[in-house]
C-alpha cells in the first residue's frame, strides 16, 4: 500500500507567476484535500475533492483552484502568486472522507 | 466543527508516559475526537480517534471524559521520536467535514 506522494518537494517562484502542485493519493482513496501551512501555524484547509468534484472549500481566494483526476490524483493551482503564499502545501487523502486522512510530506513553496 | 483548546507546549522524559490534554466543551453528539501529530518538516500523521469510549491502538490511548467535553491522549512510553506537534481535532466521522487544525501542543521528549 503506497502512501500519499507530492511533487515537487521544494519550489521557488516569483511574485505574479503561476504554480501547479501535484498529489497522488493513497491506493483506494477517493477523497483528496489540500492544506496550506504557514510557518509556526497549523494547516489551513483550502479545498477538498470527492470523485472529481469539489465538495468543500476554505477561506481562500479563487486564484487557488484544483482538479481531481479519474485515478483520484489531484492538482493544486495557484495563480498570481503573492509573497504570503509562501508555505508548506499539504495533500491528504481518505476513503469517502472517513476517519483518518493520510497526509503527504508536502511541497515547500517559496515566493520571492 | 467544534473548537479545541490545547496547551502550547509540554515536556516529557524519555520512557515516561506523556499525557496531552484537550478541551472541546462545545463538541456535538455526532463529532469524533481525532488526534494527529506532525514531526518537523513532515505531513501530519493520524494517531487515533474516538466518539465516547476510550480507545487504544499500537501508538496511543485516547481517554474521553463521560461528558465528552475533554480528552487526553496518552503515549505510554514516550521516545525521542515522539517529539512533535500534537493536534486535537473534532469533526463528524464521514462525508464532507474538514480537519480544522489549531496550533496544537508541542511535545518535547528529553533524554
Amino acid at each position: 500500500e503506497t502512501g500519499v506522494t507530492q511533487s515537487p518537494t521544494h519550489l521557488i517562484k516569483t511574485r505574479g507567476q503561476q504554480v501547479t502542485l501535484r498529489c497522488s493519493s493513497q491506493s483506494g482513496h477517493n477523497t483528496v484535500s489540500w492544506y496550506q501551512q504557514a510557518l509556526g501555524q497549523g494547516p489551513q484547509f483550502i479545498f477538498q475533492y470527492y470523485r472529481e468534484e469539489e465538495n468543500g472549500r476554505g477561506n481562500f481566494p479563487p486564484r487557488f483552484s484544483g482538479l481531481q483526476f479519474p485515478n483520484y490524483s489531484s492538482e493544486l493551482n495557484v495563480n498570481a502568486l503573492e509573497l504570503d503564499d509562501s508555505a508548506l502545501y499539504l495533500c491528504a487523502s481518505s476513503l469517502e472522507g472517513n476517519y483518518g486522512y493520510t497526509f503527504g510530506s508536502g511541497t515547500r513553496l517559496t515566493v520571492v | 466543527d467544534a473548537k479545541t483548546t490545547q496547551p502550547p507546549s509540554m515536556d516529557c522524559a524519555e520512557g515516561r508516559a506523556a499525557n496531552l490534554p484537550c478541551n472541546h466543551s462545545t463538541i456535538s453528539g455526532n463529532e469524533y475526537v481525532y488526534w494527529y501529530r506532525q514531526i518537523h518538516s513532515q505531513g501530519p500523521q493520524y494517531i487515533i480517534h474516538g466518539l465516547k469510549n476510550n480507545e487504544t491502538n499500537e501508538m496511543a490511548s485516547l481517554i474521553i471524559t463521560e461528558d465528552r467535553k475533554s480528552s487526553t491522549l496518552i503515549l505510554p512510553h514516550a521516545t525521542l521520536r515522539d517529539t512533535a506537534v500534537y493536534y486535537c481535532i473534532v469533526r463528524v466521522g464521514s462525508g464532507y467535514s474538514t480537519l480544522t487544525f489549531g496550533k496544537g501542543t508541542m511535545l518535547l521528549v528529553s533524554p
